[in-house]
């Protein structure tokens, strides 16, 4: 059961590229994330979806995208990349319903420069 | 209204001791105050919650403390060990269904052998 995957783990991009984080989840879960965290700043959401077919912004979207494939996957794309983007990522999901566990990757380290 | 704020930034405690880690809220629509431990190189996992209806709940070495009409609460670790050496951070569920959790800042733990 691996749980919340995330690929890659580790990413160098430079300033203007663009890439895409891949996140799938095996555990039938409804609701997923992806946060970035940051040095002083903690785990700030990024976007999340409540469901398949749905997403919404968190608190710092400005840069990202992101695409709910399907109820496994959510991806998280950065259109251009920015030196500021430059964080660990993390991809989390959970039964959406009560409050439950929110289970996370094991993170995405990426350096924009 | 919508943030977290954890204190201390970090914390270096005796093996044995009692490290105490704060958090402080304003929005009073949060209703589930979970902690995370994190350990380098991995995603945060959940180490114990607490509902607001609660003023104190233990799991094993964890215990949260929890003060409704200040708007406050702690984690304190008994017996501290060498393995409790992580980075902790609290956080506040919003009164929806979303899941979406507002994480303060972190604390680093560092327990002396």
């Amino acid at each position: 059961n691996a749980g919340v995957t995330q690929t890659p783990k580790f990413q160098v991009l430079k300033t203007g590229q663009s890439m895409t984080l891949q996140c799938a989840q095996d555990m039938n879960h409804n609701s997923m994330y992806w946060y970035r965290q940051d040095p002083g700043m903690g785990l700030r959401l990024i976007y999340y979806s409540a469901s398949e077919g749905t997403t919404d912004k968190g608190e710092v979207p400005n840069g990202y995208n992101v695409s709910r494939l399907n109820k496994r996957e959510f991806s998280l794309r950065l259109e251009s990349a920015a030196p500021s983007q430059t964080s660990v990522y993390f991809c989390a999901s959970r039964v959406t319903g009560g409050i439950d566990t929110i289970y996370f990757g094991e993170g995405s380290w990426l350096t924009v420069v | 209204q919508q943030q977290v704020k954890q204190s201390p930034q970090s914390l270096i405690v005796q093996k044995g001791g009692i490290p105490i880690i704060n958090c402080a809220y304003e929005n009073t629509a949060f209703d589930y105050f979970p902690w995370y431990q994190q350990f380098p190189g991995k995603g945060p996992a959940l180490l114990i919650a607490i509902r607001p209806d609660v003023s104190e709940k233990k799991e094993g070495r964890f215990t949260i403390s929890f003060n409704k009409s200040a708007k406050q609460f702690s984690l304190h670790i008994m017996d501290s060990q060498p393995g409790d050496s992580a980075t902790y951070f609290c956080a506040a569920h919003f009164s929806s269904n979303t899941g979406k959790l507002i994480f303060g800042q972190g604390t680093t733990l560092q327990v002396k052998p």
